[in-house]
């Protein structure tokens, strides 16, 4: 079975401190993982991919398969990342995505 | 390109009814998820299809199923009500392959009375 845990319902940091949130998984596959956004009043969009190794809004998130760990980090957090974030595994055997409870983050000015 | 869209915004049904959920796809993607939020809680995926059948179904009764048509849109229906469905239900597209992640529509609010 396939599982994806945020350990942090709720996070809140100061603009300009760096933030985590954090992601773990446990999968017996090869994992790709997704983080999804929803800033307040729309819709949960991609943020990014692991499998692309890109850098979206400042934010990275690095695969640590020993750890199954997904954490998405950015070093100096600004108030418009205020938003709920999901961390999101995706299982290419069975076509579909399994999402964490997601974590609250609060930038505070 | 309005990406997902879903209708209606929002649906008020008693229990025991049936319920029928619409989603349009992005332009381009072929595959439709269906999944459920409840409150405080991540999206549960309920199915996906793709080629209008079901290709992959997630821990759900079967009061719950769905339909893709050649258009690749897509419909969820519910049946025999209970007030635990209420929830928001969201569709999501993707490509089948390569996987590069889904787009989602804004929902819909069903609330069972």
């Amino acid at each position: 079975a396939q599982r994806v845990t945020q350990p942090e319902k709720l996070l809140s940091v100061f603009k300009g401190a760096p933030v985590e949130l954090k992601c773990n998984y446990s999968y017996s596959g090869s994992p790709e993982l997704f983080w999804y956004v929803q800033y307040s009043r729309q819709r949960l969009q991609l943020l990014l991919r692991h499998i692309s190794r890109e850098s979206i809004k400042g934010f990275t998130a690095d695969l640590n398969k020993g750890e199954t760990s997904f954490h998405l980090k950015k070093p100096f957090a600004q108030e418009e990342d205020s938003a709920m974030y999901y961390c999101a595994l995706y299982n290419t055997n069975a076509g579909k995505s399994t999402f964490g409870d997601g974590t609250t983050l609060t930038v505070k000015p | 390109d309005a990406g997902v869209t879903q209708s209606p915004t929002h649906l008020i049904k008693t229990r025991g009814q049936q319920v029928t959920l619409r989603c349009s796809p992005k332009s381009g993607h072929d595959t439709v998820s269906w999944y459920q939020q409840a409150l405080g809680q991540g999206p549960q995926f309920i199915f996906q299809y793709y080629e209008e059948e079901e290709r992959q179904r997630g821990n759900f009764p079967d009061r719950f199923s769905g339909h893709q048509f050649p258009n690749y849109s897509s419909e969820l229906n519910v049946n025999a009500l209970l007030l635990g469905d209420s929830a928001l239900y969201l569709c999501a597209s993707s490509l089948t392959s390569p996987n590069y992640g889904y787009t989602f529509g804004s929902g819909t609010r069903l609330t069972v009375v």
